[in-house]
């Protein structure tokens, strides 16, 4: 079966712009997860989402939000970016916890 | 706050000999504990859980909640098992959120 993708791999932005990140998960997977990974800080949770409720946030800003639609695919937005936004955001799904969770290839932002 | 530790960045082991991931956690209720992996270009996938107690690829891992460690290791190290290695931490049952620890990169030497 199709595993998780995110689209699009590659993003070049400038400061101040906007951005929305989408994520697809594995089909029947209701639970997806978003993470930022940089050198310095690391895999980080960003949120989590389930029947389109958000249910978990991690430690970030205002600017960064998500949803998720009836078809459990997941959209992130990152408002008003900084050069310290530039990474790569992994979006991982999952149907119980116990099975673990699958990764997508992520999307690398970068902020000029 | 739980909390992950990964003290070795690097790792280098020869092919053949044994391989141990030292991965601690800090968190006071009932864990669950995973080690994912990542080959060179390639995506982050799951090696194991604790939960299943199954070696795959040679790995075991054993959680031991009195020194709230859960080590990686292998008997025989492979060419093919050099890759960045995450422990990562899930808490309460319907947290659905992963604490990574920083990854112990391991290079298997021929």
């Amino acid at each position: 079966k199709a595993g998780v993708t995110q689209t699009p791999r590659y993003l070049i932005k400038t400061r101040g712009q906007q951005v929305t990140l989408s994520c697809s998960p594995i089909s029947g997977h209701r639970s997806v997860s978003w993470y930022q990974q940089t050198p310095g800080q690391g895999l980080q949770f960003l949120f989590e989402y389930f029947s389109e409720t958000q249910r978990n946030k991690g430690n970030f800003p205002g600017r960064f939000s998500g949803r998720q639609f009836s078809n459990s695919r997941s959209e992130m937005n990152v408002s008003t970016l900084e050069l310290g936004d530039s990474a790569l955001y992994l979006c991982a799904s999952s149907y119980q916890r116990e099975g673990g969770y699958t990764f997508g290839s992520g999307t690398r932002l970068t902020v000029v | 706050a739980q909390r992950v530790t990964q003290p070795e960045k690097l790792l280098s082991v020869f092919k053949g000999a044994p391989v141990e991931l030292k991965c601690n956690y800090s968190y006071s209720g009932s864990p669950e504990l995973f080690w994912y992996v990542q080959y060179s270009r390639q995506r982050l996938q799951l090696l194991l859980r604790h939960i299943s107690r199954e070696s795959i690829k040679g790995f075991t891992a054993d959680l031991n909640k009195g020194e709230t460690s859960f080590h990686l290791k292998k008997p025989f190290a492979q060419e093919e098992d050099s890759a960045m290695y995450y422990c990562a931490l899930a808490t309460n049952f319907g947290n659905e959120k992963l604490t990574f620890g920083t990854g112990t990169r391991l290079t298997i030497i021929p």
